[in-house]
């Protein structure tokens, strides 16, 4: 399989229910990317992380965890999320974080919380 | 103000027009200019990607970037109805460190038959 994949496609849970998101690249990248996406507003970065150490975090809710375990794979773990939190989960990657570099999206995940 | 402005549109065109999509921003400190298209259902892919300023041209597509007017356009030609899509601007500056892109909010395109 090539280029970035994202598990589940759709998600729905409940305010109190723990769920991950996953993103696994095959580009050989060295960064990754958890951006939000909700309607009418431009795309949000949540998470950087290059060679698996996270180098921005954007202020995001610590109802929102990542976990880069390795350059390939990223992880969002969800928990006591709220109806606000709707929205397009995109992950990316790039070759190295740097401003030069080429995002390649993933096909997202549509999570619902109600 | 925002820091990327770009009109959502819709934009509704028939087959075969010129396209010109646009985007104003405030920070004399980007340099990298991209433009993303973004299907319903799909994560967005770079279309063109420009750095400083000057014209770029990929096929039906053209990228300007006017830095001293702080705006960015991308021209389609002979639109088809498959270029019906969201389309993204996104800049950031010259840096040594991560990568912190700026998106504008994208302008939904709908090239009908």
């Amino acid at each position: 399989e090539t280029g970035v994949t994202q598990t589940p496609r759709h998600l729905v849970m409940g305010m109190t229910n723990k769920k991950s998101l996953k993103c696994e690249q095959h580009l050989g990248h060295n960064a990754m990317y958890w951006y939000k996406q909700s309607a009418k507003k431009p795309l949000e970065l949540m998470f950087v992380y290059s060679l698996e150490e996270r180098v921005e975090n954007n202020s995001v809710p610590s109802r929102f965890s990542p976990e880069c375990p390795n350059s390939s794979h990223l992880f969002l773990h969800l928990h006591t999320l709220q109806p606000e939190d709707s929205a397009l989960y995109l992950c990316a990657s790039s070759q190295d974080g740097q401003g030069s570099d080429t995002q390649y999206f993933g096909p997202g995940t549509r999570l619902t919380v109600l | 103000q925002k820091e990327v402005e770009q009109d959502p549109g819709p934009l509704s065109v028939p087959e075969g027009a010129i396209v010109s999509l646009n985007c104003t921003y405030s920070n004399s400190a980007f340099q990298y200019f991209m433009w993303y298209r973004q299907y319903s259902r799909k994560g967005p892919e770079l279309l063109m990607y420009t750095y400083s300023s000057g014209n770029k041209e990929d096929g039906r597509f053209t990228a300007q970037v006017d830095k001293s007017s702080k705006y960015i356009s991308l021209f389609i030609r002979d639109s088809q109805p498959s270029d019906s899509a969201t389309y993204l601007c996104a800049m950031s500056e010259v840096s040594g460190g991560s990568y912190i892109p700026t998106f504008g909010r994208g302008t939904s395109l709908i090239v009908h038959p």
